[in-house]
């Protein structure tokens, strides 16, 4: 079962603009992951928040998570061509296993030149 | 440091044939899953070792899909007799702790 939802399933930005993505789920969590996936790199960890924390940043990467809204965003300022990637976020319910997550089907975005 | 190594990369075979695949950890690292992803869809995890013990195998397909992980270091996940549905992408991660996991490049199975 998936426990994640990413909005947009799809986006389309041009360099240099920021790009937003949202996560919903469902159960209440320990953690939610944001991950990326390219062919170049595989699926790669970009960032972990607690559900105890609210915001988190990482670079360019900015995560936001609403525990009452069951709600992350992923926001990437100045994007860039090698951003382009599939994102998903990775929920670990509450009363699991930290490290047992599950994953949503993604966000595919695209950087345009 | 070297990241998880899996093999092959490619693999195709008929139906009801069998498959194996093969990978290789991050040294260290106690923890070892293998995930199933299935185009468009996120990974869904299959079999979950700690040190070479399993932790989770609620999601593996018992009948037909067996793992294991000798020595607490490499892991292999066989499927036999393959399925047309099994067409997928079979990723290994590893980790030391809960806060990320650390994925190899995936073998990418067809099933005609």
């Amino acid at each position: 079962s998936q426990q994640g939802e990413e909005d947009p399933q799809a986006l389309s930005i041009q360099e240099g603009e920021n790009a937003t993505m949202n996560c919903s789920y469902k159960t209440s969590i320990n953690n939610l992951q944001w991950y990326r996936q390219n062919s170049g790199r595989g699926l790669v960890h970009l960032i972990l928040i607690r559900s105890n924390e609210r915001e988190k940043h990482s670079g360019r990467l900015r995560v936001t998570l609403d525990t009452s809204k069951k709600s992350s965003s992923l926001l990437i300022t100045a994007s860039r061509a090698a951003d382009t990637a599939s994102y998903f976020c990775a929920t670990a319910a509450l009363g699991n296993r930290d490290d047992k997550i599950i994953f949503g089907k993604g966000t595919r975005l695209h950087i345009l030149p | 440091e070297a990241g998880v190594a899996q093999s092959p990369r490619y693999k195709i075979i008929e139906k009801r044939q069998s498959v194996a695949f093969w990978c290789n950890p991050i040294s260290g690292h106690a923890t070892l899953y293998w995930y199933q992803q299935i185009l468009g869809q996120g990974p869904k995890l299959l079999i979950q070792f700690q040190n070479n013990g399993v932790v989770d195998d609620s999601q593996l397909p018992k009948d037909r899909f067996s793992a294991e992980r000798l020595k607490g270091v490499d892991s292999t996940l066989k499927i036999q007799p393959a399925k047309l549905e099994d067409s997928a992408v079979y990723l290994c991660a590893s980790s030391s702790r809960p806060s990320g996991q650390y994925f190899g490049p995936g073998t990418r199975l067809l099933v005609l």
